[in-house]
């Protein structure tokens, strides 16, 4: 099992520019997660979808912020125009309805953004 | 709108020592989870707290949950340096997790 796969690892841009984060899950998860976490507000859940459908995504900052899950085996999460305030480790998880009440939600490495 | 509050915030511990991290939580959830984060990397699972009265432990960690007291409880036993990390506590109904600030931990020989 490879785990959450995230990329890119690291993502550094200027002011104004179109960012995408991107995320595959874990093969069978049907629940999948975009957290952001900076050292103010810790870890913080921006959206999340079920079976590729966004449930809630009440945590997303502004309209700045759009996610999409067009499969099972991927999502984006793209920030356009990205500002400095948006600097932060972006996190996806996946999880599985199944064992949900007993499975941990699995997360991936993350991607480390830096806007200039 | 549900607070979780984690203490202490930080920790520096001698190897071999005791200590507890504490997770209080304002509302009522039906789960509560402990995650571990080493710098830099993603976050590990290390328990999940279903029912009140709930123990679990695993190695030297043992996480126990008190549903009335709205508490859980990650206690340390004779702490070791491969320990130290960033322990979160993450409570929520269903998929709604609300994370706390996390407890950085740091264990010195």
């Amino acid at each position: 099992d490879a785990g959450v796969i995230q990329s890119p690892r690291h993502e550094v841009t200027e002011m104004g520019q179109e960012v995408t984060l991107r995320c595959k899950p874990i093969s069978g998860h049907d629940y999948l997660f975009w957290y952001r976490q900076t050292m103010m507000r810790g870890l913080e859940l921006l959206i999340y979808f079920n079976n590729n459908v966004p449930i809630d995504d009440s945590g997303m900052p502004e309209d700045r912020f759009s996610a999409k899950m067009p499969n099972a085996s991927f999502s984006t999460l793209k920030i356009q125009p990205s500002e400095p305030r948006d600097s932060a480790v972006y996190f996806c998880a996946s999880s599985s309805r199944d064992r949900l009440y007993n499975s941990p939600l699995h997360f991936g490495n993350g991607t480390r953004l830096t806007v200039t | 709108e549900l607070k979780v509050e984690q203490n202490p915030l930080f920790l520096s511990m001698q190897e071999g020592k005791n200590y507890t991290i504490y997770c209080n939580y304002s509302t009522t959830s039906d789960r509560l989870y402990w995650y571990r984060q080493d710098p830099g990397k993603s976050l590990e699972s290390l328990f999940v707290l279903l029912s009140n009265g709930a123990v679990k432990q695993e190695g030297r960690l043992m996480a126990s949950l008190d549903t009335k007291a709205r508490l859980s409880t990650l206690h340390i036993t004779a702490a070791v340096h491969d320990l130290s990390a960033t322990y979160f506590c993450a409570v929520g109904w269903s998929y709604q997790l609300t994370f706390g600030k996390g407890t950085k931990l740091s264990v010195i020989p």
